[in-house]
């Protein structure tokens, strides 16, 4: 079965400073990855996918992320954070078809 | 995208009885799902719920347990059973547009006493 790894747990940062949260899975077939966030209060939206193609994939309010297959990686980057990213950071994966298997997420702090 | 919502969005249930969740869309969607986070913990996925078939739990997740209905394209509920401490989560609704993105609705905190 496929898994999704998220080493960091908590993360704080401070305004400005690059972000990179790292998510690794365990699948060897074809598979499309995503990241969702969760704001406090909110519901869980989708920050970006990769599905084929360019694997540096860009998504909503700054964020990038990049596939790489030789390291079973999808590491979440922004170049400068904002208190405003203030949330709970998920990788997930699906193996082609709609079944989602989340990683244990990151809780992301950033201080002004 | 879509727009999902839930009912009730939060409980407190005593041990041993039933919750019903429901799930409503705004539009058709052929796809919907049911999640689990439990506190502390990452999303699990429990079934996938068949408009007009029985739906497809994942292991761990039994029908007596987390019985599910899907009369239709916009509409699903879900019951927790004979409800005990461990039950308490976050019970997630998620539908699949069509794009292999899926849209997750706000949620229904249940805590069991």
């Amino acid at each position: 079965a496929q898994s999704v790894s998220q080493h960091n747990h908590h993360v704080i940062l401070s305004e400005a400073a690059s972000l990179e949260l790292g998510c690794n899975y365990s699948y060897g077939g074809t598979v499309n990855l995503f990241w969702y966030v969760q704001y406090p209060g909110q519901h869980l939206q989708l920050l970006l996918k990769y599905f084929s193609g360019d694997p540096l994939v860009k998504g909503i309010k700054g964020f990038e992320a990049e596939f790489i297959k030789s390291k079973f990686s999808f590491n979440l980057r922004k170049p400068s954070v904002q208190w405003s990213d203030t949330a709970e950071y998920f990788c997930a994966l699906s193996r082609g078809g709609n079944k989602l298997t989340f990683g244990t997420g990151t809780q992301l702090k950033v201080e002004l | 995208s879509a727009v999902i919502s839930q009912k009730p969005s939060r409980d407190i249930c005593q041990r041993g009885t039933s919750l019903t969740i429901q799930c409503q869309v705004d539009s058709q969607v052929t796809m919907m799902f049911w999640y689990r986070q439990q506190p502390g913990q990452s999303l699990t996925l429990i079934a996938t719920a068949n408009q007009g078939s029985e739906a497809t739990y994942e292991s761990g997740f039994v029908i007596d347990k987390f019985p599910i209905s899907r009369p239709n394209l916009t509409f699903s509920t879900l019951t927790v059973s004979n409800m005990s401490p461990e039950d308490s989560s976050i019970y997630l609704c998620s539908v699949e547009t069509g794009t292999n993105e899926q849209f997750f609705g706000p949620g229904t905190r249940l805590t069991v006493l």
